[in-house]
């Protein structure tokens, strides 16, 4: 089975630009997290799409968002970017199958670099 | 949220034993404890989950003592390629994931 895929892998962009990146699940996954990681911050959550709703959110500015497509593939958009945005941003999928305990499978991310 | 700590660092030599203890006092009953690998500039890696008791697979084991107040990885033989960020997770609910800085175990020959 393919493991999450993200594309593209590393993006250049300039300040006010936006951004749009993408995030195919694990075949038959339903839930995709969207984390930005950097080293000062460290993996934080972004948000969670599962059948197409946002279900969960973390605490980022309403410039980051998303959505889910019917085949599971998720999105995220970016606006007016700011220089602090540059990091790596990863898609994460689970199988939904109700388990308290179910684990979220990373894909290799999306390296953005803001100037 | 359940608030983990673990060593900042760690080192280690080739065929050794690593053991990683990560502190978890909050956890709640519903919580489990799952492992990630993270090397740099990639996504964290699952590596083993577990509820109490000893878990094991191909990769590592879990010992979560009863009250579950925290958790050791142990990692039988570790070589060079397991050089790598560790982190301890508390899983609240089954979506957001709450990575702390985690423990960075350098491997020698």
């Amino acid at each position: 089975k393919a493991g999450v895929t993200q594309t593209p892998r590393y993006l250049i962009k300039t300040r006010g630009q936006q951004v749009t990146l993408s995030c195919s699940p694990i075949s038959g996954h339903r839930s995709v997290s969207w984390y930005q990681q950097t080293p000062g911050q460290g993996l934080q959550f972004l948000f969670e799409y599962f059948s197409e709703t946002q279900r969960n959110k973390g605490n980022f500015p309403g410039r980051f968002s998303g959505r889910q497509f019917s085949n599971s593939r998720s999105e995220m958009n970016v606006s007016t970017l700011e220089l602090g945005d540059s990091a790596l941003y990863l898609c994460a999928s689970s199988p939904e199958t109700g388990s308290v305990g179910e684990t979220q499978y990373f894909g290799p991310g999306t390296r953005l670099l803001v100037l | 949220l359940a608030k983990t700590t673990q060593p900042i660092s760690m080192d280690s030599y080739e065929g050794q034993e690593v053991n990683i203890t990560c502190s978890h006092n909050n956890i709640a009953t519903n919580d489990y404890i799952t492992w990630y690998q993270q090397f740099p500039s990639q996504g964290p890696r699952f590596i083993i989950q577990g509820y109490k008791t000893k878990v094991t697979n191909e990769v590592a084991s879990l010992f979560i003592p009863a009250d579950r107040k925290s958790s050791t990885l142990s990692l039988p033989r570790v070589s060079l390629s397991d050089t790598a960020v560790y982190d301890c997770l508390v899983q609240a609910g089954r979506r957001a994931l709450t990575f702390g800085s985690g423990t960075r175990l350098q491997v020698q020959p």
